[in-house]
């Protein structure tokens, strides 16, 4: 299993250009998440989805949009990126909860980290 | 709505001491914990939870974390350091469909 994977792995933007960043997964898990990271701020949500067709708005959604066609793919699209998205930006995915458990767990893909001069 | 702190944003320790990063947790109702490791240029790779039961809670590469509700905390900690846990540590608490992490803290650990 390849796991969680995000493409592209770098990339650089201009100022109201835009971009849409992939993640893929092929453990089958119901639930998926778009992060970034900014230096001493750890991860924050920016949306995520409990199922194939939902989306959810995250701690941080403004600038950003999202697509969940299939299952295995989340997508997150930057319609005009500005200087504050730069950052390192992290998929995760986690599988259906067991009731009476507390099967959080995500699994994270290698990031993608964008640049916007 | 839940959130974490962690305290220190460098925890700097001798290979062979001891070592323990310090997360403090709010949330209401049951805490579900995580301690997750970030390597350079890496995701995250989960290390541990705490759901319910033993206070101790034994995860990967030798780390342990002790859950104490009184002062809702989640410590993490490992007897003898390496210079190869050297990283970025993340503390989370998960509730409804999410995790909430803390900030980090950067694991130093000198030979």
């Amino acid at each position: 299993n390849a796991g969680v994977t995000q493409t592209p792995k770098f990339r650089v933007l201009k100022t109201g250009q835009s971009m849409t960043l992939l993640c893929a997964q092929d453990m089958n898990h119901e639930y998926m998440y778009w992060y970034r990271q900014d230096p001493g701020m750890g991860l924050r949500l920016i949306h995520y989805s409990v199922g194939e067709g939902t989306t959810a708005k995250g701690e941080v959604p403004d600038g950003y949009n999202v697509s969940r066609l299939k299952k295995q793919n989340f997508l997150l699209g930057l319609e005009s990126a500005a200087p504050s998205q730069t950052s390192v930006y992290f998929c995760a995915s986690r599988r259906l909860a067991i009731w009476g458990t507390a099967d959080y767990e995500q699994y994270f893909g290698p990031g993608t980290r964008l640049t916007v001069t | 709505a839940q959130s974490v702190a962690q305290p220190e944003d460098q925890v700097n320790v001798a290979e062979g001491n001891p070592l323990t990063v310090k997360c403090t947790y709010s949330v209401s109702g049951n805490p579900y914990l995580f301690w997750y490791v970030q390597y350079p240029n890496r995701g995250l790779q989960f290390l541990l939870k705490y759901i319910t039961g033993d206070n101790l809670v034994k995860g990967s590469y030798g780390f342990e974390a002790e859950f104490n509700k009184s002062q809702t905390s989640f410590h993490l900690k490992k007897p003898s350091a390496l210079v190869s846990d050297s990283a970025l540590y993340f503390c989370a608490v998960g509730a409804g469909n999410m995790l909430t992490f803390g900030g980090g803290t950067r694991l130093m650990v000198k030979p």
